[in-house]
């Protein structure tokens, strides 16, 4: 099973929401990723978590603020968002960030497709 | 420089050879995959190749890697409708196996009847 789970499939949301994506994985990875896709993009990294702690931070804002509850789920709360943030947003895990020379395969969510208006 | 390049976009008549290249400029990529977006969806993983090889085969897709030129391709052997996508190639970067992955523009290819 190499499946990644996200919900919601779609949000919409104002200006002055707060909102929150989930992401879950049972593969027993323990290195997770949100990524944001605009459209005809290639997926920019956003966050990386590895062993439940935030590894890598690529200077996203602020009003995206992300969570690892435990090793299965990754949480990206949102708050106060533009509309520019509109983007298609995915979630990936790899099995560790710890495999030197070895293959870390990233394997991807469908993804939550958000509406900023 | 982490730039990885590829062509836009790609159209083959059904039942031919499709061939998506990809440059990369990192020559200290450990591995490079392939992935497929399909309209609306997540990325698939549909192949990927450890830098020190220079070919692999799995079902229709055949990967080939210059190392030298820093060039990546794959091939998809009797191309079907469903091979409708976007193809993006993808180089991991560090020392830690694939903790960032750089992903290149993507190629559109369309299958001509």
């Amino acid at each position: 099973d190499t499946e990644v789970t996200q919900t919601p499939k779609h949000l919409v949301m104002g200006m002055t929401n707060k909102k929150s994506l989930k992401c879950e994985q049972h593969m027993g990875h323990r290195a997770m990723y949100w990524y944001k896709q605009k459209a005809k993009k290639p997926p920019e990294l956003m966050f990386v978590y590895s062993y439940e702690k935030l590894s890598i931070n690529e200077s996203v804002p602020s009003r995206f603020s992300p969570e690892c509850p435990n090793s299965s789920l990754l949480n990206l709360h949102l708050h106060a968002l533009q509309p520019e943030d509109s983007a298609l947003y995915l979630c990936a895990s790899s099995q560790d960030r710890l495999g030197v020379g070895r293959e870390d395969t990233q394997y991807f969510g469908p993804g939550t497709r958000l509406t900023v208006l | 420089g982490e730039d990885v390049e590829q062509s836009l976009f790609l159209s083959v008549r059904e039942g031919d050879s499709s061939v998506i290249n990809c440059t990369y400029t990192d020559s200290s990529s450990t591995y490079l995959y392939w992935y497929k977006q399909e309209p609306g969806a997540g990325l698939q993983l549909l192949t990927y190749i450890f830098s020190n090889m220079d070919m692999k085969q799995d079902q229709r897709l055949t990967v080939l890697l210059n190392k030298k030129d820093k060039h990546l391709s794959l091939r998809i052997a009797d191309t079907q409708t469903g091979d409708s996508a976007i193809y993006f190639c993808a180089e991991s970067m560090g020392n830690f196996g694939n903790e960032k992955l750089t992903f290149g523009t993507g190629t559109r290819l369309t299958i001509i009847p």
